[in-house]
């Protein structure tokens, strides 16, 4: 398995606080995703970051930030929660190899937002 | 915006018997992967597919890449119960910045 955790692994929160979400990994990969599983729309992409100091919106980006100050650690922080940001939230990361790279998941953070 | 479509959204069936989901869109892909979630756990890659055409088997599956690369069939021989899970298709897009996109995927579920 490859080396990912996520941090908390679940959290409940209220509307309108700040939370922070932590992805380690061990493993030196370039890459790294944020995504976020709701039922009814799968796996939607929120950020991801392709280096250090380098990251991009992905297609549900409103709402969340990301910052990644050193190889192994992305962070997703939510500055003002919002019950619409109740979900599972999955950390990926990857070679980076283009067309062909797999994508290794963490075990997922459940966030509630009261 | 990709439209991306995966079919059978529910599938329950006994063991042994067998199955094909699918993967669909209009839109032609560079390589197309397919993952499966169990639940409570992330989704972990069972196979890429690159070439029009290409079959690949692992197993008692099967992963099919349509010819023009823009669909993709699994089919699971004398399915059994530890193949439950979520059965999600990511197609890389053509000329894409190398993201991933998912399908909402197939929930399979194998009644002994």
């Amino acid at each position: 398995d490859a080396g990912i955790t996520q941090s908390p692994r679940h959290k409940v929160t209220e509307t309108g606080t700040p939370v922070t979400l932590r992805c380690h990994q061990t493993e030196n990969h370039r890459y790294m995703y944020w995504y976020r599983q709701d039922p009814g729309h799968g796996l939607r992409l929120i950020h991801y970051s392709y280096g250090v100091k380098d990251t991009d919106k992905g297609e549900v980006s409103d709402g969340y930030s990301v910052s990644r100050s050193k190889t192994e650690d992305f962070l997703l922080t939510l500055e003002s929660a919002t019950s619409s940001q109740t979900s599972v939230y999955f950390c990926a990361i990857s070679g980076g190899l283009a067309g062909t790279d797999t994508q290794y998941f963490g075990p997922g953070t459940r966030l509630t937002v009261l | 915006t990709q439209l991306l479509e995966q079919s059978p959204q529910f599938l329950s069936i006994q063991e042994g018997e067998n199955l094909t989901v699918y993967c669909n869109s209009s839109s032609v892909f560079s390589s197309l992967q397919w993952y499966r979630q169990e639940p409570g756990e992330g989704p972990v890659l069972l196979v890429t597919v690159v070439t029009g055409g290409e079959v690949k088997k692992l197993k008692r599956l099967t992963f099919q890449f349509g010819d023009a690369r823009k669909d993709s069939s699994l089919h699971i021989t004398a399915a059994q119960p530890g193949d439950t899970g979520l059965y999600l298709c990511a197609p890389r897009p053509v000329g894409s910045q190398g993201n991933l996109i998912f399908g909402k995927g197939t929930k399979l579920s194998v009644k002994p």
